[in-house]
């Protein structure tokens, strides 16, 4: 079973700044079965990226993925308001799908 | 436009059982696979269960198989989860969520509250 591992746990920054979230697998995974999500106190988890770099749909381009093997990165280009929240990765696989457990980025 | 709408949460007793509902508003439900998915009170997410848009493959995560089973009707575009033997680590709130061409979810709903206590 594949274990992914999130790092910070929590990132302090500030609007403006550029966000940096890792996500490492605990064995080399396909790239095309790597996803993002965010997710605000009291809401449903909403799809970020898919496929390590690709959008989903209506996700501003502020957000960009990047990373192959056992890497993966999430970085938000320049912190708006509404970023700040929890993300997590997920590696859906042929017959499991597993999240990290999560990054949360809060105003410094 | 997509909506799930989850029911069925309550509190049951340890070793009880309860089934949960998704109800699909607004897409073409029997072409995707979907997901059951569950966040414990202050914790992270975690995948619990898959079932495939037309050959209802299932597959489940390790702390759920043999006490969960996923179902769906397509002709009532409705997803079930039945939930057997319940432990009190299974309280959660537990969402269901579409798969995009078996990937990732792309649409959740709002989630159902299940407390697991005596």
């Amino acid at each position: 079973e594949i274990v992914l591992a999130q790092s910070p746990g929590t990132l302090s920054l500030s609007p403006g700044e550029r966000a940096t979230l890792s996500c490492r697998a605990s064995q080399s995974v396909s790239s095309s079965q790597l996803a993002w999500y965010q997710q605000k106190p009291g809401q449903a988890p909403r799809a970020l990226m898919y496929a390590a770099s690709t959008r989903a749909t209506g996700i501003p381009d502020r957000f960009s993925g990047s990373g192959s093997g056992t890497d993966y990165t999430l970085t938000i280009s320049r912190l708006e308001p509404e970023d700040f929240a929890v993300y997590y990765c997920q590696h859906y696989g042929t017959s499991t799908w597993t999240f990290g457990q999560g990054t949360k980025v809060d105003i410094k | 436009e997509v909506q799930l709408l989850e029911s069925g949460g309550g509190v049951v007793q340890p070793g009880g059982s309860l089934r949960l509902s998704c109800v699909d508003f607004g897409f073409t439900f029997s072409r995707h696979a979907m997901s059951w998915v569950r966040q414990a009170p202050g914790k992270g997410l975690e995948w619990i269960s898959i079932i495939t848009g037309d050959t209802h493959t299932t597959y489940y995560a390790n702390s759920v198989k043999g006490r969960f089973t996923i179902s769906r009707d397509n002709s009532r575009k409705t997803l079930y989860l039945q939930m057997s033997s319940l432990r009190a680590d299974d309280t959660a709130l537990y969402y269901c969520a579409r798969n995009f061409n078996g990937t990732h979810n792309d649409y959740w709903g709002q989630g159902t509250l299940v407390t697991v206590s005596s």
